[in-house]
């Protein structure tokens, strides 16, 4: 089945740094990766679609200049969590769109908790 | 997108039949019911989607109502794996919006 991998799986950076999370689907091509946040024993929370080769839209509430969105090709999107702070401390995850509607699917990485110090 | 109201949590016997359900009245006919689950600390995981027909696959089987006002996801014989968060979600797909929005989810314990 379609493999989406994060790198790193679990990162800590002080504060004031910036780090930057990698999504690759590993056996597909995805034109449209999501990025999720999600705090302890809450829901994910969707923070931004991205398109091959296009600025990544972000939901409301975001922000777009603090979480900057690459995807630079059809294998690999990136996030880069700028100036961290505590507060960014969560669970990131991505997801990327096989298929063609309505019979794709959407698979997820496996998560990459970030700590903020 | 139609909301979804899914028990906050649950839990069943090792071996047996687990019923996960959720109501989704105010569907639209061109919105798909999907399930995923998230087990603790991993990423979401795809089990079953549909339209308005039964489905079943090698994880799960997803029955919807007459009506599509509600759904219910069995796990036919659930193992101690199958412990994690469901969610069930709604969802037109368009081509150029097409994203999943989660909720709350229902938390399933299976116990030994």
């Amino acid at each position: 089945g379609a493999v989406v991998s994060q790198h790193p799986s679990r990162v800590i950076c002080k504060s004031g740094t910036s780090v930057k999370i990698e999504c690759r689907s590993l056996d597909f091509q995805a034109t449209t990766m999501f990025w999720y946040r999600q705090f302890p024993k809450q829901s994910l929370m969707l923070m931004a679609t991205s398109n091959e080769g296009s600025k990544a839209t972000y939901e409301q509430g975001v922000e777009k200049d603090k979480f900057l969105i690459n995807h630079a090709s059809l294998t690999l999107s990136t996030l880069t969590v700028t100036s961290a702070h505590p507060e960014d401390s969560s669970f990131y995850i991505c997801s990327a769109r096989v298929g063609v509607l309505p019979l794709s699917e959407q698979y997820f990485g496996p998560g990459t908790r970030l700590t903020v110090t | 997108d139609a909301k979804t109201t899914q028990p906050p949590s649950m839990d069943c016997a090792e071996g047996r039949a687990a019923n996960l359900p959720c109501n989704h009245s105010t569907i639209s006919g061109n919105e798909y019911v999907y399930w995923y689950r998230q087990i603790h600390s991993q990423g979401p995981q795809y089990i079953i989607h549909g339209l308005k027909n039964n489905e079943t696959n090698e994880m799960a089987s997803l029955i919807i109502t007459e009506d599509r006002k509600s759904s219910t996801l069995i796990l036919p014989h659930a193992t101690l794996r199958d412990t994690a968060v469901y969610y069930c979600i709604v969802r037109v797909a368009p081509w150029s919006s097409y994203k999943l929005i989660f909720g709350s989810g229902t938390r399933l314990l299976v116990r030994p």
